[in-house]
């Protein structure tokens, strides 16, 4: 079946500038997460969702930061006021159950900030 | 504080030649260890997990092995394909996994 799939693939956008990044996490799976990783580091932790709720922003860097999962599927990253220092691949991950189950990671988008 | 930290952080390997990657961690209440393989441009590729101590698994030519404090990739026999940045990780908390910076492999024909 289909895996974890995210849009755009690359984004480059410049400074101030608001952006929006596409995760379609595998059907059925209940769990989604977002990563953020920046070269020569592993992933990073932003925001856990169940269902269409948020039960863990503890990653997310600051206010700019804000993502949305409202049918319970696809979920959407929102960044505000871009700046240079979020340059990095952000990752979007589903699992079938959420905690300590595997999670399946897209392809990443690579953000790019002028 | 959770920490992991992977060694060596890069490897070169003649192809057919064995090694081993580790992963050692320190965190509050192990949930669970994963490793994942990761091309370069891609996301991480789900490979293992490992539960408890004594806990071994394998998948061709890779064998993950937990203790109370580290975890090993062992590479048998590996060969180009194989070349990859191979990624640790812990669940940490209830909801996510903490990352170590990964081993990049290359293995040489």
């Amino acid at each position: 079946g289909a895996g974890v799939s995210q849009t755009p693939s690359n984004k480059v956008t410049e400074k101030g500038k608001y952006v929006e990044l596409r995760c379609d996490p595998i059907s059925g799976h209940t769990a989604l997460y977002w990563y953020r990783q920046s070269l020569g580091q592993g992933p990073e932790f932003l925001i856990y969702f169940q269902g269409t709720g948020a039960a863990d922003d503890s990653g997310l860097p600051n206010d700019r930061f804000f993502a949305v999962r409202p049918e319970g599927s696809v979920s959407t990253l929102k960044i505000q006021r871009t700046e240079r220092g979020d340059s990095a691949v952000y990752l979007c991950a589903s699992s079938l159950l959420p905690g300590y189950n595997e999670q399946f990671f897209g392809p990443g988008t690579r953000l790019t900030v002028l | 504080e959770d920490q992991v930290t992977q060694s060596p952080e890069a490897l070169r390997l003649q192809e057919g030649e064995s090694s081993s990657l580790n992963c050692s961690y320190t965190v509050s209440g192990l949930r669970g260890l994963f490793w994942y393989r990761q091309d370069p441009g891609k996301g991480p590729e789900f490979l293992f997990t490992l539960y408890s101590a004594g806990e071994e698994k394998e998948k061709e030519r890779l064998k993950a092995t937990l203790t109370k404090k580290e975890s090993f990739l062992h590479i048998t026999a590996p060969k180009p394909e194989d070349s990859a940045t191979y990624l640790c990780a812990v669940a940490a908390g209830a909801n996510n996994l903490f990352f170590g910076t990964g081993t990049r492999l290359t293995v040489i024909p």
